[in-house]
């Protein structure tokens, strides 16, 4: 069936160093992936996605990968600040359907 | 611009009360959704509507209801509250189809004794 999972359910990360947050996805016609972050007490956030037409897309201070032989998506994050602190999930949608399906989510946690 | 507004904030049911949960947009999107959210869990889709009078499943809807009689509006209904149903609700909405930028609310935080 259709999911979405992460490899690493808490990530702690080096404040200035590289963050990579790793998800797989099990349905290879998802053609549209999404990143969202989310702080304690609110709402996700959306942060970048990206279609299946590309391998790779850039944001500000965040980078998506998107490797589609193996089902696996990434999200670097440049330089990791302690604002970066947050619950990351992945979720993979088709564009002929309606719903979109997340993962679990990785709590990123930032070592001062 | 207030982006879509979740209201209440916090509730405390007994088993078996009914209410509903209620969520505005203002950006005029025509995709709204309920998700629910529990610890371990990530977020699991509830009902989605793709526009004014039209609404459907996701992944769990037993137990709840929704309408959307106007493009800003899409209240989820509780039946009847059980224990399983404490959780963190989000509503959230988007331009056109969801393969673009969801926007959600602030949640509202559950919990039925």
């Amino acid at each position: 069936g259709e999911s979405v999972g992460l490899h690493l359910p808490t990530l702690s990360v080096q404040e200035g160093d590289n963050s990579i947050i790793n998800c797989a996805y099990s349905n290879s016609a998802s053609d549209y992936f999404i990143w969202y972050k989310q702080e304690s007490g609110k709402g996700p956030q959306f942060i970048i996605d990206i279609r299946s037409n590309m391998d790779k897309r850039q944001g500000q201070r965040v980078t998506v990968l998107l490797n589609k032989t193996v089902k696996h998506l990434s999200l670097q994050i440049a330089a990791t600040q302690p604002g970066d602190s947050a619950v990351y999930f992945c979720a993979e949608t088709m564009n002929r359907d309606d719903k979109i399906i997340f993962g679990k989510g990785t709590r990123l946690h930032i070592l001062p | 611009n207030a982006g879509v507004t979740q209201t209440p904030k916090f509730q405390v049911l007994k088993t078996g009360q009914s209410m509903t949960l209620q969520c505005a947009q203002d950006m005029n999107h025509e995709y709204m959704s309920w998700y629910r959210q529990d610890p371990g869990m990530g977020l699991r889709l509830i009902h989605y509507s793709v526009g004014a009078g039209i609404t459907d499943q996701g992944e769990v809807p037993n137990g709840y209801n929704v309408s959307r009689s106007t493009t800003e509006d899409f209240p989820l209904r509780l039946l009847s509250a059980a224990p399983s149903q404490t959780s963190v609700y989000f509503c959230a909405s988007s331009h056109g189809h969801p393969n673009t930028e969801a926007f959600f609310g602030q949640g509202t935080r559950l919990t039925v004794v």
